[in-house]
């Protein structure tokens, strides 16, 4: 069974500045899909990016990007230019791509994200 | 409106108490979930169903029942639970339950159990 973990329970970043979240996950699988959530204190899990394993290159959305290392099992999720209203929890999450396979999203334990002003 | 709507937002109910959540999608999905997000644990997916048919549970106790009576309405029924049944509980949806462009969720009912 895949799994995904997420070893930073909390981290802090100051507003304006760049911080990474890490994840690793572990699977025999060659084809999947790996998503970043975030979970505001309104609770709705939003969903910040998403990354195809077949894909070299990084995904990104504006101030969003990963880095991606297929080899190492890793996809960390980097935020630049910090802003307040990153403050969440944010969950990686793995769902493989073969039919047939378990088609439901498995998800880290999450990293609660602190931006000080 | 974020598409997914889960009602109560808040629920506090006894051991012997039977009651309901609701969740509501109005974005054409086919597929919706319910998740259970207990502290310091991941996410747990508790049942898929995909046009009303019930595709996947996960070893689920029977205390909790799931009804989709069609694509726009999920329902968790709840009976005789425990306080570790305590949790957020999470409904989302999907175009369809094998597609791969993620969920859209609802902000969920905080459920306690006295």
């Amino acid at each position: 069974a895949q799994t995904v973990t997420q070893s930073q329970p909390e981290m802090s970043v100051q507003e304006a500045e760049t911080v990474t979240l890490s994840c690793t996950y572990d699977t025999s699988e060659s084809d999947y899909y790996l998503f970043w959530y975030k979970q505001p204190p309104s609770r709705q899990m939003i969903l910040v990016i998403r990354q195809e394993a077949y894909k070299q290159q990084n995904a990104t959305e504006n101030r969003f990007s990963v880095n991606f290392q297929k080899a190492a099992k890793s996809f960390s999720l980097k935020i630049s230019d910090s802003q307040l209203g990153d403050a969440a929890m944010y969950f990686c999450a793995y769902r493989s791509a073969y039919q047939g396979g378990s088609e439901k999203l498995v998800f880290g334990k999450g990293t609660k994200l602190t931006v000080n002003p | 409106e974020t598409g997914v709507t889960q009602t109560p937002r808040h629920l506090v109910m006894g051991m012997t108490n039977k009651k309901s959540l609701k969740c509501e999608q109005h974005l054409g999905h086919n597929a919706m979930y319910w998740y259970k997000q207990s502290a310091k644990k991941p996410l747990e997916l508790m049942f898929v169903y995909s046009l009303e048919e019930r595709v996947e549970n996960n070893s689920v106790p029977s205390r909790f029942s799931p009804e989709c009576p069609n694509s726009s309405h999920l329902f968790l029924h709840l009976h005789t639970l425990q306080p570790e049944d305590s949790a957020l509980y999470l409904c989302a949806s999907s175009q369809d339950w094998r597609q791969h462009y993620g969920y859209t969720f609802g902000s969920g009912t905080r459920l306690t159990v006295v």
